[in-house]
C-alpha cells in the first residue's frame, strides 16, 4: 500500500521569507510521479509543482522547488519569497497506481501554512 | 487549459433525502473521473472511480448504495447521497485527467454537503 506522511501538521513564515515543507512516501513502483497540492481558504485544489521520479533534476516553479531523494522516498517542498497568497493548506501526493497514472491519489495529512506579514 | 466544473457548491438538505453533485470536464473527454471527500482540515479521501459507461470501483468502506456514482457520458459524471444523514455532512470533489501523458490530475471546486 502507497502511504504518504506530512509530519508537520501547520507552519508559520514571514511573508518574504523562505520556508520548507516536508513530505515522505511509501510505493513499490519505479517510476512515478509525486505532486503538490495547495487548497487556499476557498478550498480550490490547485496544482504547485510535480516531479517523476526517474528524473534526477529537481522540480522548480518559479518560487516553489522540491529537494527529492528517491532513496530516501522523501519529497520536499520549498517556497521562497513567500507571499501573503501562499496561506494555504498544502498536500503531498502520490498516484496510487503509480507510473502515469494521476488518478488514484493518495494524499498525505496536509499542513497548513500561514504566512505573517 | 483544462477545466473541471462541479455543482452545485453548496447544498443544505434534511436527513433522509437524496443529493445529486455533478462534475463536468469543460474542455476535455475524461473517460475516468475520481471523487474524494474531505473533513475540515484533513486530508482527501478517495471514495471511487468513475468510469465512463461501466460500474464506479468503489473504495474499501464506501457503501455504494449509499453513494450512487453515474457517468454516462465523457464530459459529466454525478454522485448522489441517498438517504443523506448528518454523518454524510462533508466536502466532496471531483477530479478527471484528459489522459494525455503528462497530463495532471483537474480538480473541481467541490462541494459542501451539510445535512440537517
Amino acid at each position: 500500500a502507497q502511504t504518504v506522511t506530512q509530519s508537520q501538521p501547520e507552519m508559520s513564515v514571514q511573508e518574504a521569507e523562505t520556508v520548507t515543507l516536508s513530505c515522505t512516501y511509501d510505493t513499490s513502483e519505479n517510476n512515478y510521479y509525486l505532486f503538490w497540492y495547495k487548497q487556499p481558504p476557498s478550498r480550490q485544489m490547485i496544482l504547485v509543482i510535480r516531479q517523476e521520479a526517474y528524473k534526477q533534476q529537481n522540480a522548480t516553479e518559479n518560487r516553489f522547488s522540491v529537494n527529492f531523494q528517491k532513496a530516501a522516498k522523501s519529497f520536499s517542498l520549498k517556497i521562497s519569497d513567500s507571499q501573503l497568497g501562499d496561506t494555504a493548506m498544502y498536500f503531498c501526493a502520490c498516484p496510487r497506481a503509480g507510473g502515469t497514472s494521476y488518478g488514484k491519489l493518495t494524499f498525505g495529512q496536509g499542513t497548513i501554512l500561514t504566512v505573517h506579514p | 487549459g483544462a477545466v473541471v466544473s462541479q455543482h452545485p457548491s453548496r447544498v443544505i438538505c434534511k436527513s433522509g433525502t437524496s443529493v445529486k453533485i455533478e462534475c463536468r470536464s469543460l474542455d476535455f473527454q475524461a473517460t475516468t473521473m475520481f471523487w474524494y471527500r474531505q473533513f475540515p482540515k484533513q486530508s482527501l479521501m478517495l471514495m471511487a472511480t468513475s468510469n465512463e459507461g461501466s460500474k464506479a470501483t468503489y473504495e474499501q468502506g464506501v457503501e455504494k448504495d449509499k453513494f450512487l456514482i453515474n457517468h454516462a457520458s465523457l464530459t459529466l459524471s454525478t454522485l448522489t447521497v441517498t438517504s443523506a444523514h448528518p454523518e454524510d455532512s462533508s466536502f466532496y470533489i471531483c477530479s478527471a485527467t484528459d489522459r494525455a501523458w503528462n497530463s495532471p490530475l483537474h480538480f473541481g471546486n467541490g462541494t459542501r454537503l451539510t445535512v440537517t
